[in-house]
């Protein structure tokens, strides 16, 4: 069945270091969510990508879906403190979504 | 103010007994769907709604119940069939039932089964 991996499980960064977790599909997705989880709360929606190739940025955080629409990225540029958090892609699977892993970002002041 | 809301936040149980986790959404979504995360882990599916009186079952859905009486309303039971219910229960909504729509999550009940 269709499965949503995600890498790395955990990374730890120094503050304005750069971040990035890839996501990984089984089968060709037809769109990726991403949200990202504080510490001691909730996911929260950050962004979808529908298109093949498609780039967004959102600030310091750049998201981008593969050409086959089978792999995604979510890069994040000179780290703060305030993202650390899991980020988590998902992706649909029939009639509901299926989660990655989640990466788990700290970072170091 | 719009949004999903769970009680309780926190919640103690015996083993050996059932107990109902709430969640209520006033967005007016149809889909509604419940999550198990485990310390350090990504989030496993339980059982999701597409529409009222009907659900179906996620990855993990041995150990659990559901209803859907109402639009707004989407209780979870862990059951004392539940083997290792200690984890953290997260609810959310979307729009509709099809992968694809945003997901909306409420802030979760942290289930202690002593």
């Amino acid at each position: 069945g269709q499965q949503v991996m995600q890498i790395p499980q955990y990374q730890h960064v120094q503050e304005g270091e750069d971040f990035t977790t890839y996501c990984n599909s089984s089968t060709t997705l037809s769109n990726i969510q991403w949200y990202k989880q504080r510490p001691g709360g909730h996911p929260v929606f950050l962004i979808q990508l529908v298109k093949s190739g498609e780039v967004k940025k959102q600030k310091r955080l750049t998201f981008q879906f593969g050409e086959a629409k089978k792999n995604s990225s979510l890069h994040i540029t000179a780290t703060q403190t305030t993202d650390v958090g899991t980020y988590f892609c998902a992706g649909p699977k029939n009639n509901d979504m299926r989660f990655g892993a989640g990466t788990r970002l700290t970072v170091k002041p | 103010d719009g949004g999903i809301t769970q009680s309780p936040k926190y919640l103690f149980r015996k083993e050996g007994q059932n107990v109902t986790l709430s969640c209520e959404q006033n967005l007016n979504h149809d889909a509604m769907y419940w999550y198990r995360q485990d310390p350090g882990q990504g989030l496993r599916l339980i059982y999701y709604s597409q529409i009222v009186n009907d659900f179906q079952k996620g990855d993990i859905a041995e150990g659990y119940s559901v209803s859907r009486e109402k639009k707004e309303s989407f209780p979870l039971t862990v059951t004392s069939a539940q083997k290792n219910p200690t984890a953290f229960y997260l609810c959310a909504s979307s729009i509709s039932g099809p992968g694809g729509d945003t997901q909306y999550f409420g802030p979760g009940t942290r289930l202690t089964v002593l």
